[in-house]
């Protein structure tokens, strides 16, 4: 089963606007990440926020994190047409008893930047 | 560039047959998680190797094994292959198991089709 469910499936907007996708979770969480994957290739690590914090920036990309919510957004801003992809937030799940820490994707938005 | 590095790119088997993917960790990390991802989904955990030995796994059949070597590269190994079978399997090395040390960094993945 998935926790996290992305919205939209899918996003089309014209190079240089801005690009925000949300995403919903289940469970308390110690830390969320937001992966690109590009045309059915490895993932790309964008961005790690921790439970404890509100909002994260790394160049264009702006992530929030509402645990009360159980929710994040990622926001690209100015849009380029190498930012088309499918966009995943990743929660982390541990196993009962066990060290392993497994991450948890959703269905992920599939972004595409018009020129 | 994670430094993940993953083999063969793409494979093609038919139903019943066996298969062995293979992936080679970031230098460091001793941790290697291995994931499906079918069409159009997002990642599905399958196991996790911790120092050799299996450290978590998700809802698999015992027929998807795996190994982890000295070196930390790790292999998947798949028994009676079926047509669902047919996905992405990326694997992703981190550092370790502690919390809030589960950044993943995932290979370009092994595209396996079950004919």
């Amino acid at each position: 089963s998935q926790q996290g469910e992305e919205d939209p499936q899918a996003l089309s907007i014209q190079e240089g606007e801005n690009a925000t996708m949300n995403c919903s979770y289940k469970t308390s969480i110690n830390n969320l990440q937001w992966y690109r994957q590009n045309s059915g290739r490895g993932l790309v690590h964008l961005i790690l926020i921790r439970s404890n914090e509100r909002e994260k920036h790394s160049g264009r990309l702006r992530v929030t994190l509402d645990t009360s919510k159980k929710s994040s957004s990622l926001l690209i801003t100015a849009s380029r047409a190498a930012d088309t992809a499918s966009y995943f937030c990743a929660t982390d799940a541990w196993f009962h008893g066990q060290g392993a820490q497994k991450l948890v994707f959703g269905q992920g938005t599939r972004l595409t930047i018009n020129p | 560039e994670t430094g993940v590095t993953q083999s063969p790119t793409h494979l093609i088997k038919t139903r019943g047959q066996q298969v062995t993917l293979r992936c080679s960790s970031q230098s460091g990390h001793n941790t290697v998680s291995w994931y499906q991802q079918a069409l159009g989904q997002g990642p599905q955990f399958i196991f996790q190797y911790y120092r050799e030995e299996e450290n978590g796994r998700g809802n698999f059949p015992p027929r998807f094994s795996g190994l982890q070597f000295p070196n930390y590269s790790s292999e998947l190994n798949v028994n009676a292959l079926e047509l669902d079978d047919s996905a992405l399997y990326l694997c992703a090395s981190s550092l370790g198991v502690l919390r809030g040390q589960n950044e993943q960094f995932f290979g370009p993945g092994t595209r396996l089709t079950v004919l």
